[in-house]
């Protein structure tokens, strides 16, 4: 059973476009949501992460947006550069030391 | 965060045999994770191993077919055992770094002919 739902699946964008990727959990006792960046031949690397107390978290051209209420949260991506394909993958987390739950991914290119 | 080295980073292996796969840490850990990723998918996790106890597996795999060791809180390995064409994958090791973070390896990437 998916627990976390990511969309879209792939994604283009050109340089300097805004790329946003969406996931919905159902999960309520979901209260830690990561985003994971995967390039080629490597592991997934924390991104950025969100708890549900705050609505949106902005660190450089990265944002989540969270919707408690929908169960909702949304990477966003601005100024997206080449160097930015990669796949993301969503996930979430119950407690600490707990098991991630991930999305499907969504891999991203970024045409120059 | 933690530095993981893991070996093989990749392998070619011919069915029915099987790979050990080995997973360094450069700090102590508590909790290390075993996680598979298909082709194009997203990572399912396998166990999780804990230093000093048996691995606890997830639904749909087991012991015979993935052996897990953990002797102290810097090294695990996973055996993939009797290995057929469907076992081709990525295997990431990866460990809870703080609260709430993980760190993966960059991964094994299994081939069986």
């Amino acid at each position: 059973q998916q627990q976390v739902k990511q969309s879209p699946q792939s994604l283009i964008v050109q340089k300097g476009g805004i790329s946003i990727i969406n996931c919905a959990y159902e999960n309520t006792a979901f209260d830690y949501f990561p985003w994971y960046q995967q390039f080629p031949g490597k592991g997934p690397a924390l991104l950025i992460a969100i708890r549900p107390d705050v609505s949106e978290k902005k660190e450089g051209r990265f944002t989540i947006s969270f919707n408690k209420s929908a169960k909702q949260f949304s990477l966003h991506i601005m100024d997206s550069q080449p160097g930015d394909s990669a796949t993301y993958f969503c996930a979430a987390q119950e407690t600490s030391g707990s098991r991630l739950t991930f999305g499907e991914g969504t891999q991203l290119t970024v045409n120059p | 965060s933690a530095v993981i080295s893991q070996k093989p980073s990749r392998d070619i292996c011919q069915r029915g045999t099987s790979l050990t796969i080995q997973c360094q840490v450069d700090s102590q850990v508590t909790m290390m994770f075993w996680y598979r990723q298909q082709p194009g998918q997203s990572l399912t996790l396998i166990a999780t191993a804990n230093q000093g106890s048996e691995a606890t597996y997830e639904s749909g795999f087991v012991i015979d077919k993935f052996p897990i060791s953990r002797p102290n809180l810097t090294f695990s390995t996973l055996t993939v055992s009797n290995m057929s064409p469907e076992d081709s994958s990525i295997y990431l090791c990866s460990v809870m770094t703080d609260y709430y973070g993980y760190t993966f390896g960059s991964g094994t990437r299994l081939t069986v002919v």
